[in-house]
């Protein structure tokens, strides 16, 4: 079955404790995307990535890093979480980055005590 | 820099009554357009999608949207609503390597 696939669903965790949370697709994609979903905010992107090797920012990256190393996979990594970084998160992925449909992940709940 | 504007956080209709859902970009260059759905606890599903061909684009479950150069819109319609739309949606923005959604429109669905 073609999907994203994320991990963890939920994670409580508490401030300044380095976190992963991990994104996988197997559908040969070469665009992925990072978002976070905030109440009245939407989704707002964090981190994309081309292919692989190939990342860069999107609209609210601080405090977050990625890498791309294998086509398949986009880690998000939390270095030192704070507390505004609470939210929900999502993984998306689409053939390529303009035309075509984002498939995303069912998502990550993030509590930063 | 590119932007969505989502007119209305809730929206509330009868089933069996017009959905319009309001979506307003503002981009530099030839957008590509979207709208998402999002039912409770799942990730969003893509409902259509506008790439530069016809203006009217049908998407899945009856809705559809018209792009309006003129006016920078992209606002989501379905003839009859059915309890089943009930679901936030999200309009989403383009042109180069970033997305840009806007904040969502909540749709409840009167019996």
């Amino acid at each position: 079955e073609a999907q994203v696939t994320q991990n963890p669903r939920y994670l409580i965790t508490v401030t300044g404790k380095k976190l992963t949370v991990t994104c996988s697709q197997n559908m040969n994609h070469e665009y992925m995307s990072w978002y976070r979903q905030d109440p009245g905010l939407g989704l707002r992107q964090i981190y994309y990535s081309m292919n692989v090797e190939v990342t860069d920012k999107g609209d609210v990256p601080e405090g977050y890093k990625v890498s791309r190393k294998e086509k398949r996979n986009f880690p998000l990594i939390l270095e030192s979480p704070s507390p505004n970084q609470t939210s929900l998160y999502f993984c998306a992925s689409s053939l390529q980055q303009r035309s075509h449909e984002q498939f995303f992940g069912p998502g990550t709940r993030l509590t930063v005590l | 820099a590119q932007s969505v504007t989502q007119l209305g956080s809730h929206v509330s209709v009868s089933e069996g009554a017009l959905v319009l859902l309001r979506c307003n970009y503002s981009s530099s260059v030839p957008p590509y357009l979207f709208w998402y759905v999002q039912y409770p606890n799942q990730g969003l599903q893509l409902l259509l999608k506008y790439t530069s061909a016809a203006t009217l684009v049908k998407g899945i479950n009856g809705f559809e949207a018209e792009f309006k150069k003129s006016e920078t819109s992209f606002h989501l319609t379905k003839p009859s609503a059915h309890m089943s739309d009930a679901a936030e949606y999200f309009c989403a923005v383009t042109n180069f390597n970033k997305f840009y959604f806007g904040s969502g429109t909540k749709l409840n669905v009167k019996p």
